[in-house]
C-alpha cells in the first residue's frame, strides 16, 4: 500500500522568496511520485513526476523536486515564487504505471504568496 | 499534454432528481478513467476506476447505485448522481490514463461542481 503525508497545510511565501513545500511517502514497493497543482474551481494538472529515471526532476513553471530514498522524500521547490504560484499543491503516489494503477493524493498544501 | 474535458463544469439541481456529468478525452484513447470526489479544502476522494466496456470498480464506500458510472467508449465515461441529495453536493473530477500516453500520470479534466437544493 501506498500513502503520502504532506505535514502542514499552508504555506505563505513572499514574491521572490524560495518555496519549498514538503512531501513524504511510504511504499512497500519502488514509488511513482507526482506533484500536481490545482486552481480553484479547476482540475489538476500535472507539473511533475519521478518515475525511477533521473532523482532531481525539473517541471512546468520553474518548479523542481528531488526524489530521497533515503528520506522518503520527494519535496518540491522553486528558487523565486511568483504571485501566480498561489494555488493547492497535490503530492501523490502510485505503484506502478499500469492502466488501472490508483494514485493516491496527498491532503494538499495551500501556497499563498504575498506581494 | 492529453486534454480530458468534462460537461457540465457547473450544475444546480432540485433534490431527487438524477444529474449527468460527462468526461471525455479529446486526443488520445483512455483505457482507464477515474473519478473523483473533492469536498471543499480537501484533497482528491477516489469514487471508482472505469475501464472501457466493462463494469467499474468502486472504492469502499462509495454507493454504486447512487453513482452509475459507464464507459462505453475509449473517449467518453459518464457519472450519473442517481436521486441527488444536498449531501452529495461537491466538486467531482474525472481523469484518464492509457493508450501510448500512459507513463503514470493521470490527466484530469476541469472538474463538475454539483450543487444540489
Amino acid at each position: 500500500a501506498q500513502s503520502v503525508t504532506q505535514l502542514g497545510s499552508h504555506v505563505s511565501v513572499s514574491e521572490g522568496a524560495l518555496v519549498l513545500l514538503r512531501c513524504n511517502y511510504s511504499s512497500s514497493v519502488p514509488p511513482y511520485l507526482f506533484w500536481y497543482v490545482q486552481y480553484p474551481n479547476q482540475g489538476l494538472q500535472l507539473l511533475l513526476k519521478y518515475t525511477s529515471a533521473a532523482t532531481l526532476v525539473k517541471g512546468i513553471n520553474g518548479f523542481e523536486a528531488e526524489f530521497k530514498k533515503s528520506e522518503t522524500s520527494f519535496h518540491l521547490t522553486k528558487p523565486s515564487a511568483h504571485m501566480s504560484d498561489a494555488a493547492e499543491y497535490f503530492c501523490a503516489v502510485s505503484a506502478s504505471t499500469g492502466a488501472n494503477s490508483k494514485l493516491t493524493f496527498g491532503k494538499g498544501i495551500t501556497l499563498s504568496v504575498r506581494p | 499534454g492529453a486534454v480530458v474535458s468534462q460537461h457540465p463544469s457547473w450544475v444546480i439541481c432540485k433534490s431527487g432528481t438524477s444529474v449527468k456529468i460527462e468526461c471525455r478525452s479529446l486526443d488520445f484513447q483512455a483505457t482507464t478513467m477515474f473519478w473523483y470526489r473533492q469536498f471543499p479544502k480537501q484533497s482528491l476522494m477516489l469514487m471508482a476506476t472505469s475501464n472501457e466496456g466493462s463494469k467499474a470498480t468502486y472504492e469502499q464506500g462509495v454507493e454504486k447505485d447512487k453513482f452509475l458510472i459507464n464507459h462505453a467508449s475509449l473517449t467518453l465515461s459518464t457519472l450519473t448522481v442517481t436521486s441527488a441529495h444536498p449531501e452529495d453536493s461537491s466538486f467531482y473530477i474525472c481523469s484518464a490514463r492509457g493508450g501510448s500516453l500512459s507513463t503514470g500520470e493521470l490527466f484530469f479534466g476541469e472538474g463538475s461542481r454539483l450543487t444540489v437544493l
